[in-house]
């Protein structure tokens, strides 16, 4: 059973440049969460996607947008580049179903990096 | 949303049992304590989950005194691929916004 996985691995872009990262969640899994990573940080929510709408966002400006596609893969595109988006960007998918907490899988990450 | 608080690292030596601890001090009631671990460059991995009182697993043990306002991650006999950030969550990822604080940088020496 394949985890989560990411693509693609490290990016290189210009600043005012936009960017395409995908995930695809592990098997079963219908809800996908995307992080940003700065260096020495903590990861940082940025949205949560369920049945193919955002469910949940978290302090970031518009110019990071997602989509889920009807398969629970997802994408999170970020226009305008700017240097400060220099990161890694996790993926993270869960179940919804099931009563109590559980846990988030996360996948190995983008890094990308913005001249 | 609970706000977590944790020692920014610590050092211990291999084969010995580490204890990290998190306050939480306005965790509600729903909320549920995940701690994970995370290496350079990597996804952060989950290592344990609990409400209340002790839980237990291959890799870990977590301790939750009974008003839940803090929680210790235990780990047994740490070895030196161990050393990574081991970070504390607070809440139920489905239905609030997850932050993740600092963490706690655990360094583990020969």
């Amino acid at each position: 059973d394949a985890g989560v996985t990411q693509s693609p691995t490290h990016l290189i872009k210009t600043r005012g440049q936009q960017v395409t990262l995908r995930c695809s969640p592990k098997s079963g899994h219908d809800t996908v969460s995307w992080y940003q990573q700065a260096l020495g940080q903590g990861p940082q929510f940025i949205f949560q996607y369920y049945e193919e709408e955002e469910r949940q966002r978290g302090n970031f400006p518009d110019r990071f947008s997602g989509h889920q596609f009807p398969n629970y893969s997802s994408e999170l595109n970020v226009n305008a580049l700017l240097l400060g988006d220099s990161a890694l960007y996790l993926c993270a998918s869960s179940p919804v179903t099931g009563t109590g907490a559980y846990e988030q899988y996360f996948g190995p990450g983008t890094r990308l990096t913005v001249t | 949303l609970a706000k977590t608080t944790q020692p920014i690292s610590m050092d211990s030596y291999e084969g010995q049992e580490v204890n990290i601890t998190c306050s939480h001090n306005n965790i509600a009631t729903n909320d549920y304590i995940t701690w994970y671990q995370q290496f350079p460059s990597q996804g952060p991995r989950f290592i344990i989950q609990g409400y209340k009182t002790k839980v237990t697993n291959e890799v870990a043990s977590l301790f939750i005194p009974a008003d839940r306002k803090s929680s210790t991650l235990s780990l047994p006999r740490v070895s030196l691929s161990d050393t990574a950030v081991y970070y504390c969550l607070v809440g139920d990822p489905r239905y609030q916004k997850v932050t993740f604080g600092t963490g706690t940088k655990l360094q583990v020496i020969p």
